[in-house]
């Protein structure tokens, strides 16, 4: 079956150190791929995508994120975490013939000092 | 550039009541999307909108949920009546090339 998953359902990093999350697909075809950012209180922003080229993409906000297609992975990283990264982030992927964002679970991330 | 505006923000309501949620997607937008984004899950599509028109109701709860955009610009959900199920946050998104959608604040919905 086709889906997305995030096995992480919460991470707790201290400020400043380094972050990465987790998102495995299973689909027949390499879909196109995001990650999403959810504050408190907030509605998703976008973060990063990837289509297609470089297998490593930046992001806002110092993210970045690496596609391996061998391991059907996009993971999520940033090198030093700020407490403002506290929040609740989505792998997302679309289907290029059907254009239907389906969701991760998300994984919650808590920022101690 | 406006981003996706949603309002209300928040509604508390009774079970077996109405409400109605408005989405005003950004300017030039064609694709109009809402989510329902139940606690502690991902957000899931409800009903997609190509100008005036349905793409993809298939997950839409018929029964009692509706949504129009009638003009192809903003958007209105409505629940009628409402479940204590329904809690969620009520999320429009909207996208000028179908690989990317935007999303706005979300409406937060309780139902007592």
């Amino acid at each position: 079956a086709q889906s997305v998953t995030q096995p992480d359902i919460h991470i707790t990093v201290s400020e400043g150190a380094s972050l990465e999350l987790r998102c495995n697909y299973s689909y027949g075809a390499t879909p196109y791929l995001f990650w999403y950012v959810q504050s408190p209180g907030q509605g998703l922003q976008l973060l990063l995508k990837y289509f297609s080229g470089d297998t490593l993409v930046q992001g806002i906000k110092g993210f970045e994120a690496e596609f391996k297609r061998s391991q059907s992975s996009f993971n999520l990283r940033k090198p030093s975490v700020h407490w403002s990264d506290a929040a609740e982030y989505f792998c997302a992927v679309v289907l290029s013939n059907d254009y239907k964002l389906s969701f991760g679970a998300g994984t919650t991330v808590t920022v101690r000092a | 550039e406006a981003g996706v505006a949603q309002s209300p923000r928040y509604k508390i309501i009774e079970k077996r009541q109405s409400v109605a949620f408005w989405c005003n997607p950004i300017s030039g937008h064609a694709t109009l999307y809402w989510y329902q984004q139940i606690l502690g899950q991902g957000p899931k599509l409800l009903i997609q909108f190509q100008n005036n028109g349905v793409v993809d109701d298939s997950q839409l709860p018929k029964d009692r949920f509706s949504a129009e955009r009638l003009k192809g610009v903003d958007s209105t959900l409505k629940i009628q009546p409402a479940k204590l199920e329904d809690s969620a946050v009520y999320l429009c998104a909207s996208t000028d090339r179908k690989e990317t959608q935007y999303f706005g604040p979300g409406t937060r919905l309780l139902v007592l």
